[in-house]
């Protein structure tokens, strides 16, 4: 069946490092991928997509890249703010339908 | 953009009770809702799609009977955890997609018409 496998959490780095979140997924087809992220108190909020192979999504600094040969999306932000600390989930959605599959959510936490 | 209210954010019942989750669509209607539950350092699992005025389609392994959920109108989907037991304790969040149909109302829209409401943290004692 389909999945999304994403690194465990917590991760905790300083203001500006560089961030780097692992997600591989498994599906059938060709699914579309996104990113969401949960600030706290607030519901997910989509921070990125892409639909199809070599696809980059990109928002506020985050990039990810659809590979469809190493079935990963993993999200990069080369300098994060303390205001990026969040839960970040990687999904997938197959084509034809609403329905998401979700990793388990990573924890980010920057320190000023 | 479209926002989806979830209500309560936090709920703490007895084990025997029941507890409803509301899940509001404020400035779109929305015909179909999902409701989702996280446990404990494992995915969101989709647990059912709630359709307006028609009964929900439930994911295999989620009983009907004990989480009942009503879709009455275009903005309003409930969720009830019925006869509530402490391995029902986990984070229940609801998404909603924009119908097709115009809104009354002015506002950008959410991304891609699907936004997620904030969630409900419930624990069963």
């Amino acid at each position: 069946g389909n999945s999304v496998t994403q690194m465990e959490g917590p991760v905790t780095l300083s203001e500006e490092a560089f961030l780097t979140i692992n997600c591989t997924y498994t599906a059938t087809g060709y699914p579309s991928l996104f990113w969401y992220v949960q600030y706290p108190g607030e519901g997910l909020q989509l921070l990125l997509k892409a639909t199809k192979a070599d696809d980059k999504g990109s928002n506020k600094g985050f990039e990810a890249t659809y590979r469809k040969e190493t079935t990963s999306f993993h999200l990069e932000k080369g300098s994060v703010q303390v205001s990026d600390s969040a839960v970040y989930f990687c999904a997938l959605r197959t084509s034809g339908t609403y329905k998401y599959i979700f990793g388990t959510g990573t924890r980010l936490k920057v320190l000023a | 953009g479209a926002v989806v209210s979830q209500h309560p954010s936090r709920v703490i019942c007895k084990s025997g009770t029941s507890v409803k989750i509301e899940c509001r669509s404020l400035d779109f209607q929305a015909t179909t809702m999902f409701w989702y539950r996280q446990f404990p350092k494992k995915s969101l699992m989709l647990m059912a799609t709630s359709n307006e005025g028609s009964k929900a389609t439930y994911e295999q392994g989620v009983e009907k009977d004990k989480f009942l959920i009503n879709h009455a109108s275009l903005t309003l989907s409930t969720l009830t955890v019925t006869s509530a037991h402490p391995e029902d304790s986990s984070f229940y969040i609801c998404s909603a997609i924009r119908d097709s149909r115009p809104s009354h109302t002015q506002g950008s829209r959410s991304p891609y018409g699907y936004t997620f409401g904030s969630g409900t943290r419930l624990t069963v004692v």
